[in-house]
């Protein structure tokens, strides 16, 4: 069935690079997301891609797409105290849905 | 901001009550989609509407209903709640059936 797997934390310093890391199992995903969930806020949708590209850049963010094996990646640059969140991977399988992940929790230590 | 707005913003209530949560979606979203968020479940897809018609249900238990009205907002109707229905809602909205989703800020519900 169709399943989104990510870690359930990750912890980095202050001015390091973060990777977060995600698993899917539908080939037939069109697009592919991450969100940031701030302590106490709703999801805000960070960046996509979609399924024919390899790579995204958006500022600090780089996205790879791995689509043969299924894998899909957050890079963050420069980490701040700020980008402590929870950040969502999810995927838009076949039909209507979007199947998201557990959530990976990022610590930054300053 | 998103566009999505939700209210109330918190509600604490007590097991058996029924409680109605709102949501306005993005202007010119058609698609509204619950989910429920706990610390032991993650997030749920419950049930999406479009354009006022069920779409597609999730995990979505029997004493739960919702609806979309002519406006396009939408209700998520909670019934002989339970402890165990602690959470938070997120309401999120999209432009058709497959967009991409934008959330609300949620509504958190305590049941005491």
């Amino acid at each position: 069935g169709e399943d989104v797997e990510q870690s359930l934390f990750l912890s980095v310093r202050e001015g390091d690079s973060s990777v977060i890391n995600c698993t899917y199992t539908d080939s037939s995903s069109t697009y592919l997301y991450w969100y940031k969930q701030e302590p106490g806020a709703g999801l805000q949708l960070l960046t996509y891609i979609f399924s024919n590209m390899d790579m995204k850049q958006d500022q600090r963010l780089t996205v790879l797409l791995n689509k043969k094996d299924k894998h899909l990646s957050l890079r963050i640059a420069d980490t701040q105290t700020g980008d402590s969140a929870i950040y969502f991977c999810a995927e838009k399988a076949g039909g209507f849905k979007t199947i998201f992940g557990a959530g990976t929790r990022l610590f930054v230590k300053a | 901001d998103s566009g999505v707005t939700q209210t109330p913003k918190h509600l604490i209530t007590a097991t058996g009550q029924r409680v109605t949560l709102r949501c306005s979606p993005r202007s010119g979203d058609l698609s509204v989609y619950w989910y429920q968020q706990s610390l032991d479940q993650g997030l749920q897809f419950l049930i999406q509407y479009y354009n006022g018609e069920e779409r597609a249900k999730g995990n979505i238990l029997e004493r739960f209903s919702a609806q979309q009205f002519p406006d396009l907002h939408s209700e998520l109707n909670l019934s002989s709640l339970e402890l165990g229905d602690s959470a938070l809602y997120f309401c999120a909205s999209s432009v058709a059936t497959a967009d991409t989703q934008y959330f609300g800020p949620g509504t958190r519900l305590t049941v005491l």
